[in-house]
């Protein structure tokens, strides 16, 4: 079975710009979670969907955006983008609803620089 | 079979005191454990997180605890605070410090109550 794949793998941007990220999760899977890991935040939850409803959303600024299309696939948008949101962004896929109370597989990231 | 494990559903500690949140795996190829903390209605939030080389690790009040042999993870924040009142999860990665995918997994969580 195919893993979590995330596209584009790395990308840079400047400041001012907007981005689209997008995850493809395990066949099967309805869940996706979405993460931005920093050296200095760790790994922080930015939003879960499923079944293409965001179900929980971290505690981050309107910039940033997602949603769920009806295979799964899951997209998530950075508007305006700032130095401060280079980072790896992390998608998640799990069988169920809540998405913390079982296993999530990750996909590989991807790395976003802004400049 | 729960690969992390969160015996305790719930706690309860007096404001000032210390708060102790236990966390057990059975998984020895994790190799990364974060703790997380969640309020109603929102995601969890990354609070702490440890190497599976270091035995400590430290962050302002909270303190991360490994014990790889017990394969033992316990979560102590002094003082405990009102606001600390939430959700904390435990979680662990296996194969975190390689290249590609990792799988991240959640142990169910324990609701700590801090008293005023």
């Amino acid at each position: 079975k195919a893993g979590v794949t995330q596209t584009p793998r790395y990308l840079i941007k400047t400041r001012g710009q907007q981005v689209t990220l997008s995850c493809s999760p395990i066949s099967g899977h309805r869940s996706v979670s979405w993460y931005q890991q920093t050296p200095g935040q760790g790994l922080q939850f930015l939003f879960e969907y499923f079944s293409e409803t965001q179900r929980n959303k971290g505690n981050f600024p309107g910039r940033f955006s997602g949603r769920q299309f009806s295979n799964s696939r899951s997209e998530m948008n950075v508007s305006t983008l700032e130095l401060g949101d280079s980072a790896l962004y992390l998608c998640a896929s799990s069988l169920g609803v809540l998405a913390t109370q079982e296993t999530q597989y990750f996909g590989p990231g991807t790395r976003l620089l802004v400049l | 079979d729960q690969q992390v494990k969160q015996n305790s559903p719930s706690l309860s500690v007096q404001e000032g005191r210390i708060s102790i949140l236990n966390c057990d795996y059975t998984n020895s190829m994790f190799d990364y454990f974060l703790w997380y903390k969640k309020y109603p209605a929102e995601g969890p939030t990354f609070l702490i997180s440890i190497s599976s080389i270091k035995d400590k690790n430290e962050d302002g009040r909270f303190t991360v605890f490994l014990n790889k042999s017990a394969k033992h993870l316990s979560l102590h924040i002094v003082p405990s605070q009102p606001g600390d009142s939430a959700v904390y999860f435990c979680a662990a990665i296996t194969g975190y410090s390689g290249a590609g995918s990792y799988q991240l997994t959640f142990g169910k969580g324990t609701k700590l109550s801090v008293i005023p």
